[in-house]
């Protein structure tokens, strides 16, 4: 149980486009699900946090109008990097978990397998 | 700042015993994880340590020293599969994840 899955696992883009990830939860629904980027032999860096139905929260530093989250439904959160760069160029993961985030408590993150994205 | 620290890279021998240290400074603390992830894959989840002391699980162990803000993972009968990148991260005061660096073990035949 508790499977997410990520589409696409890999995509390369030309700079200027916009490219959409999508993160599902396959048997649970996911109450709350979290965006990271991961650069190489960095750390997992979480960019923003969404619970369904409401707008995401981002970290300093995340700039919202680039990267869009939509989290409408209990099974399904997309990340959209607009304009892509080369400098966007990173492995991005979802992770979801049931619970809600409200800062008071932890709820179990499940990780997706994370889609590599390289913009030329 | 919130700070996590871990040696970049370890190298050892199939079959042997490695231990892979972790040190934190964050704003609070609510336990501390470990993840393993291989190469363009997603963490997966090894253990959580909340109160000080040995969590055994296996062939993996973790430790917790509070006081220190230290933690080290303790992988024994070392096999091939385990050359991975092996994760720390803290769970801080508002209960978010706080990753380090990730330290990637070679195992040699």
């Amino acid at each position: 149980g508790a499977v997410v899955s990520q589409h696409p696992s890999w995509v390369i883009c030309k700079s200027g486009t916009s490219v959409k990830i999508e993160c599902r939860s396959l048997d649970f629904q996911a109450t709350t699900m979290f965006w990271y980027r991961q650069f190489p032999k960095q750390s997992l860096m979480l960019m923003a946090t969404s619970n369904e139905g409401s707008k995401a929260t981002y970290e300093q530093g995340v700039e919202k109008d680039k990267f869009l989250i939509n989290h409408a439904s209990l099974t399904l959160s997309t990340l959209t990097v607009t304009s892509a760069h080369p400098e966007d160029s990173s492995f991005y993961i979802c992770s979801a978990s049931q619970g809600v985030w409200d800062g008071s408590s932890y709820n179990e993150q499940f990780f997706g397998p994370g889609t590599r994205l390289t913009v030329l | 700042g919130q700070n996590i620290d871990q040696p970049t890279e370890m190298t050892a021998t199939e079959g042997a015993i490695v231990q892979i240290n972790c040190t934190y400074q964050t704003s609070g603390f609510n336990g501390l994880f470990w993840y393993q992830q291989h190469a363009g894959e997603a963490p997966t989840f090894l253990s959580y340590n909340v109160l000080d002391g040995l969590e055994e699980k296996g062939r993996f162990s973790s430790f917790l020293s509070r006081s220190k803000g230290y933690s080290y993972l303790l992988l024994k009968e070392l096999q091939m599969k385990d050359s991975a990148s092996y994760l720390c991260a803290v769970m801080d005061s508002n209960y978010q994840l706080i990753w380090g660096a990730g330290t990637k073990l070679i195992i040699k035949p």
